[in-house]
């Protein structure tokens, strides 16, 4: 159980252009959603949370006009890149929690693959 | 600020071997949870092993079990019986304030044949 997918698996566009990517939770609801950056031999670092229904809450030095995150329903959450730039290659991560039906969260959180994104 | 420390960038053990990896956070909380990540070659990030801070049982996984001090802040994983599979990026991750995870920087673990 506990499953996320996240689609494209990886993408390559033009300089200027917009790229979409998805996340889903595939057999939860999940109640907030993460999104990460990871450079290369690098940890992940935090992008911004969402939680279905809301406005994203991006960290701090993140562009939330270029990096657009939309979380629709409990279990899809969207990141596009707009205007995507050389220095916007990265891979791209994203995790969902959830909170048990008991009312408890573990804090756990359920990654997808990553999205590999590379900026001609 | 909640921070996480991995003060091993790199490590090597051989196949069937021990090998410990270190980690510290530090907190103004009392009760939350620690979690031990593994990022394979792949990149996909596996949960290998969770703690909770009220609990005073060290967790164990099958192969994998920690070393909890609480009151040092100390969170390490030790991994017996090391096999290849084991070779990952292994981050130590604390949630912040039940939110999102603050990750340590990675160990890098290769296991040799």
């Amino acid at each position: 159980g506990a499953v996320v997918s996240q689609h494209p698996s990886w993408v390559i566009c033009k300089s200027g252009t917009s790229v979409k990517i998805e996340c889903r939770s595939l057999d939860f609801q999940a109640t907030t959603m993460f999104w990460y950056r990871q450079f290369p031999k690098q940890s992940l670092m935090l992008m911004a949370t969402s939680n279905e229904g809301s406005k994203a809450t991006y960290e701090q030095g993140v562009e939330k006009d270029k990096f657009l995150i939309n979380h629709a329903s409990l279990t899809l959450s969207t990141l596009t890149v707009t205007s995507a730039h050389p220095e916007d290659s990265s891979f791209y991560i994203c995790s969902a929690s959830f909170w048990t039906s008991g009312g408890r969260n573990s804090y756990e959180q359920y990654f997808g693959p990553g999205t590999r994104l590379t900026v001609t | 600020a909640q921070t996480v420390t991995q003060s091993q960038p790199e490590m090597s053990v051989q196949e069937a071997e021990t090998v410990t990896l270190s980690c510290t956070y530090d907190t103004s909380e009392n009760n939350y949870y620690l979690f031990w990540y593994k990022q394979p070659p792949s990149r996909q990030m596996i949960l290998v092993i969770r703690q909770e801070a009220y609990k005073q049982q060290n967790a164990t996984e099958n192969r994998f079990s920690v070393n909890f001090q609480k009151a040092a802040k100390s969170f390490s994983l030790k991994i017996s019986d090391s096999q290849l599979g084991d070779t990952a990026m292994y981050f130590c991750a604390f949630p912040n304030y039940g939110q999102n995870f603050v990750f340590g920087p990675g160990t890098r673990l290769s296991v040799l044949p």
